[in-house]
């Protein structure tokens, strides 16, 4: 069965620097998505992305947060300078198109942690 | 203020009797409504949509309900196992996809 997948697994970075995170939805979805979950709270929204531009952002998806499909499989989330809070699991999301119906399959997730 | 509510951190209950988890929100007019189950550190997977014309949908052992008067989802699962051990999380489409902070269901055997 087709699967999210994400990259790296686990990333360890230093306040201040810049990380990417990449992800590779479902080959033939359209609309893709970046969540983050604090350990031991709920899945925040960040951002929706169809057809090459940001569709919706929260108000966490600040300057600092960028996104990125720079070819046909990845679809990427950069954090320019992190901050401790920054440490979280991300998730990537895809769906199909949009419409009640769709299903929204998720990665497995990587886990952000900012020292 | 847009909230969503799950409404116990924890439930415990006995293998083989029915867990109801409850989700209510404010300040939505949400066109359908889903269920996640959520394992630790992995991510969400779907497991039911119900939509705003429906009352009831069913999926093998699982049932949600939407009651959009009351502003509130019940999701049952019935004879239950010690597998469906995990936290489930109810998420509203508003423009984006908002979750509850998820009800962390325990099935002892």
């Amino acid at each position: 069965e087709p699967e999210v997948t994400q990259t790296p697994s686990h990333q360890v970075t230093q306040m201040g620097q810049e990380v990417i995170l990449r992800c590779v939805p479902i080959s033939n979805h359209l609309y893709f998505y970046w969540y983050r979950q604090i350990l031991g709270q709920k899945v925040e929204f960040l951002v929706s992305f169809y057809n090459n531009e940001i569709s919706e952002k929260s108000e966490i998806f600040d300057d600092q947060f960028s996104v990125e499909r720079p070819d046909g499989s990845n679809f990427t989330l950069k954090i320019r300078s992190t901050k401790l809070e920054d440490s979280a699991m991300y998730f990537c999301a895809s769906i199909l198109g949009q419409g009640a119906a769709d299903t929204q399959y998720f990665g497995p997730g990587t886990r952000l942690t900012v020292l | 203020s847009q909230k969503i509510e799950q409404n116990s951190e924890a439930l415990n209950i006995q293998e083989g009797k029915t867990a109801t988890l409850t989700c209510n929100y404010t300040n939505y007019s949400p066109a359908y409504l889903q269920w996640y189950r959520q394992d630790p550190g992995r991510g969400p997977v779907f497991l039911l949509l119900i939509r705003e014309n429906e009352k009831e949908k069913r999926k093998e052992r699982l049932k949600v309900t939407f009651d959009t008067t009351l502003k509130q989802s019940l999701f049952h699962i019935t004879a239950s196992q010690p597998a469906d051990s995990a936290t489930y999380l109810c998420a509203l489409e508003g423009g984006d996809m908002r979750f509850g902070a998820g009800t962390r269901l325990t099935v002892k055997p």
